[in-house]
């Protein structure tokens, strides 16, 4: 199975802060590789497919890019309703495996 | 609206069995691949299982191959995962994801709820 490691594991930001999360996999994947926004005690919502195609409905201040091994989730700009924990997943091949998430918390 | 709603979850004791089920609407069940994914609490997401539109396709994690047999009716539009000699570590938020796919995209676009399965000893 390829493995998917995310860094941070978590963070403290401000509102109005330019956030960076990392996806790395553990063997190339092309693009395929997705991003989800989970909100506590909420169902997972696909952000971005493709590693960096914006799902229907979902902010631009969210982007997603990277190719291969490592990707890379940015929110230009915090806003309260994005404190969440966010995963990548993989869909290169099966069994599609995601990251460990990471808690982005208000500081 | 699409939407996904998942039922059938609850607490039950070690060895045993539940069905859980997904009720899709919306979009054309049929044409889409589904999957059910768990999140043990405070940990992240595990896919379980998954089948293709026609239901003759099935896909297992090893950690429950065996186990859980994912399947579905397309005349009622539901999905469901049989879950039997339940285990402690199977304790879980148990979501149905419709997976949308294309040559080069593929991603759970809609995720239901979730419905929780407890196993206790």
């Amino acid at each position: 199975d390829i493995q998917m490691t995310q860094s941070p594991s978590s963070l403290s930001a401000s509102v109005g802060d330019r956030v960076t999360i990392t996806c790395r996999a553990s063997q190339r994947i092309r693009g395929n590789l997705n991003w989800y926004q989970q909100i506590p005690r909420k169902a997972p919502k696909l952000l971005i497919y493709a590693a960096s195609t914006l799902q229907t409905g979902v902010p631009s201040r969210f982007s997603g890019s990277g190719s291969g091994t490592d990707f890379t989730l940015t929110i230009s700009s915090l806003q309260p309703e994005d404190f969440a924990t966010y995963y990548c997943q993989q869909s290169y091949s099966a069994p599609p495996t995601f990251g460990q998430g990471t808690k982005v918390e208000i500081k | 609206e699409v939407q996904l709603l998942e039922s059938g979850g609850g607490l039950v004791q070690t060895g045993g069995s539940l069905r859980l089920s997904c009720a899709a609407s919306g979009f054309t069940f049929i044409s889409y691949a589904m999957s059910w994914v768990r999140q043990a609490p405070g940990k992240g997401l595990e896919w379980v299982s998954g089948i293709g539109g026609s239901g003759y396709t099935t896909y297992y994690a090893e950690s429950v191959k065996g186990r859980f047999t994912i399947s579905r009716d397309n005349s009622k539009n539901t999905l469901y995962l049989q879950v039997n000699s339940l285990r402690a570590e199977d304790t879980a938020m148990y979501y149905c994801a419709k997976r949308f796919s294309t040559t080069s995209e593929d991603a759970f676009d809609i995720w239901g709820q979730g419905t929780m399965v407890i196993v206790s000893s």
